[in-house]
This record gives structure tokens, sequence and C-alpha cells, in this order.
């Protein structure tokens, strides 16, 4: 089974309107974190927020933040009032287990488009 | 430097040629990762590196492809005998070693095989 599963290859927002891009996980570890990237089309990778598994809070930073459903397995990234600087490749990626320097998962990403 | 640099940022090269990509990851950052990204597609995960733990070389496509970490710092990612499949954009990512830590990426080595 795949570890993170990003269902929308493509999605279209207005600019100003917010926009939520969704990701499942999977894991049997009780303590993981769920991270999120952005890729402009330059092609740098930007870490945007993490969410760890014990958290009790959704995690925001900015205009993102985190709908993080545990119980669903899911950790949708929301953008609020979306900009044309929004359009990029944005990847879920997962980290599972207390050790230190677990393996990475990602995600096949959801391309973002703001529409002015 | 503050940020993982990975050198070359492009490099172009003949069909059966060896090649060798180079990163330095962020200092102190006691993991580091190789990934492979084609035009428009995922992370492809190739070789993890974590302190003197022996690698995770799960994910390199075939034995023409290696990699080594020397003094747990750079790592050099060697392809031998190129082939144009490996085209691609190989990214390099380095984090730290609490499992809060996001990877941090370099701008990442065009390669182009002709």
């Amino acid at each position: 089974a795949q570890k993170i599963t990003q269902t929308q290859p493509g999605m279209f927002v207005q600019e100003k309107e917010a926009v939520t891009l969704d990701c499942t996980y999977d894991t049997s570890d009780p303590s993981y974190g769920l991270f999120w990237y952005k890729q402009p089309s330059s092609g740098e990778m930007i870490f945007l927020i993490y969410q760890g598994s014990y958290d009790q809070q959704n995690a925001t930073e900015g205009r993102y933040s985190l709908n993080f459903q545990k119980a669903r397995k899911s950790a949708n990234l929301v953008i609020s009032a979306s900009q044309l600087g929004d359009s990029a490749m944005y990847f879920c990626a997962m980290r599972e287990g207390r050790n230190t320097g677990n393996q990475f998962y990602f995600g096949t990403g959801t391309s973002l488009t703001v529409i002015p | 430097g503050a940020g993982v640099s990975q050198s070359p940022s492009n490099k172009v090269t003949e069909k059966g040629k060896d090649v060798e990509l180079r990163c330095d990851p962020i200092s102190g950052h006691t993991a580091l990762y190789w990934y492979r990204q084609s035009l428009g597609q995922g992370l492809e995960f190739l070789i993890y590196f974590q302190g003197n733990s022996a690698p995770d070389k799960s994910g390199l496509p075939s034995d023409r492809f290696s990699a080594e970490r020397t003094g747990g710092s750079v790592s050099t990612l060697t392809i031998q005998r190129t082939q144009q499949e490996d085209s691609a954009v190989y990214l390099c990512a380095s984090s730290g070693d609490r499992a809060n830590q996001p990877q941090h990426f370099g701008d990442g080595t065009r390669l182009s095989i002709l």
C-alpha cells in the first residue's frame, strides 16, 4: 500500500480564495510526522508546514494550515487567500517513528494553479 | 554555507559516460537523501544515509548507480555507463536528527544524457 496518497493531480483556485489539497497516509506506527512541501516551477523544494502525530492542535504557518484528522489518516493542506505565487506543485510527506533520521515517504504531488 | 549545496547545477554528457554528482549537506545534519525527479513527476527515492549506519540503498534503480558519504558529510552519487533514461533532476536533501525536523533540499543537478 502507498504510504502517502495525493488524489488530486491538478487543482485550480481563484486568487484570494482558499483551497484544500488532500493527503492521506498509511502507517501502523503511532509516532509519525507529516510534512508539506512546495515546488515552484523553478524547481526548489520549500518546506511549508509540519504536523506531529501527537500534536493536539492543527498546525498553522501564516496562510498555511493543516487539517489533521488522525482517525481518517488525513492531513490536508489549506491555503487561505491564494496568491498567484502559490501556483506550484505541492507534495505531502511522512516520516515514521520516534527514532532519528527515519525515511521520508512522498506523495505524487498536486499541481496548483491560481487564476487571476 | 547555510543550505544544502549540490554541484554541478547542470550536467550534459554522452550516453555511456560516467557522471558524479556532489551534495554538501547542512552542517550537523546526520541524515542525507538522494532523489530523482523526472519532468513533471514526483520524487523517486534513491538512497539514504543516516549517521554511521549502513545506507538504505533500496531505491537505486540498477547496479550502475552507487553513492557514498565520506566522513558523515559530503556525498557523491555516481552513475556509470549513463543511459538516456537517466536524464532527470537529481535532488539531495539533509535533515537533523529529530523526527520532527524536515528535510532541506538542494537546488538539484539537472542531468541530460545525449
